[in-house]
């Protein structure tokens, strides 16, 4: 089945750096993936959509500059978070869309940023 | 605006009854429906969906019922199991537009042994 590797699982960084998220998909390629973030229980905001070869579809109220998002090729999307601060402390999870019998969204398994 | 509710924050059952997850939706240009599982710091697995031309999908112990004029839908477990226990989420999406989901804001299962 459709596989969706995301990376790191687990990052702490200091306020003011900046952190790089990887989302990959293993065996399809996938022109639109996105990017979630999920509060301690909360749902599953859409942060973007990104889109292989184009500039990424940012949600209303996401700071694009902030969160850079880089789909370079048809398997793999990054996400930066730029000069992180802790209120960005969250789970972020990535999905791909894979035209599968049931139209899926395979999920990534999440990306904890702690920033301190 | 929550365009998808669930307005069950916990749910728990014995195992082997039926669990009972429900989900409302407001935009009634939604067309298809998904549930999705997650565990703590995982990421959300895709257990069934359902199209708005169909208003019962069936796959092993999972049955999602639509009611469209309701803008209802619900997802049955039975029996349940205590590998059920987990966080449950609806989404909605519009096949034709930007295909992104909007989630609902899940449902903690607990099953009781």
């Amino acid at each position: 089945g459709a596989v969706v590797s995301q990376h790191p699982s687990r990052v702490i960084c200091k306020s003011g750096t900046s952190v790089k998220i990887e989302c990959r998909s293993l065996d399809f390629q996938a022109t639109t993936m996105f990017w979630y973030r999920q509060f301690p229980k909360q749902s599953l905001m859409l942060m973007a959509t990104s889109n292989e070869g184009s500039k990424a579809t940012y949600e209303q109220g996401v700071e694009k500059d902030k969160f850079l998002i880089n789909h370079a090729s048809l398997t793999l999307s990054t996400l930066t978070v730029t000069s992180a601060h802790p209120e960005d402390s969250s789970f972020y999870i990535c999905s791909a869309e894979h035209a599968g019998a049931n139209y899926g969204y395979t999920f990534g398994s999440g990306t904890r940023l702690t920033v301190v | 605006d929550q365009q998808v509710k669930q307005n069950s924050p916990s749910l728990s059952v014995q195992e082997g009854r039926i669990s009972i997850l429900n989900c409302d939706y407001t935009n009634s240009m939604f067309d298809y429906f998904l549930w999705y599982k997650k565990y703590p710091a995982e990421g959300p697995t895709f257990l069934i969906s359902i199209s708005s031309i169909k208003d019962k999908n069936e796959d092993g112990r999972f049955t999602v019922f639509l009611n469209k004029s309701a803008k209802h839908l619900s997802l049955h477990i039975v029996p349940s199991q205590p590998g059920d226990s987990a966080v449950y989420f609806c989404a909605a999406s519009v096949i034709q537009g930007a295909q992104k989901l909007v989630f609902g804001q899940g449902t903690r299962l607990t099953i009781n042994p």
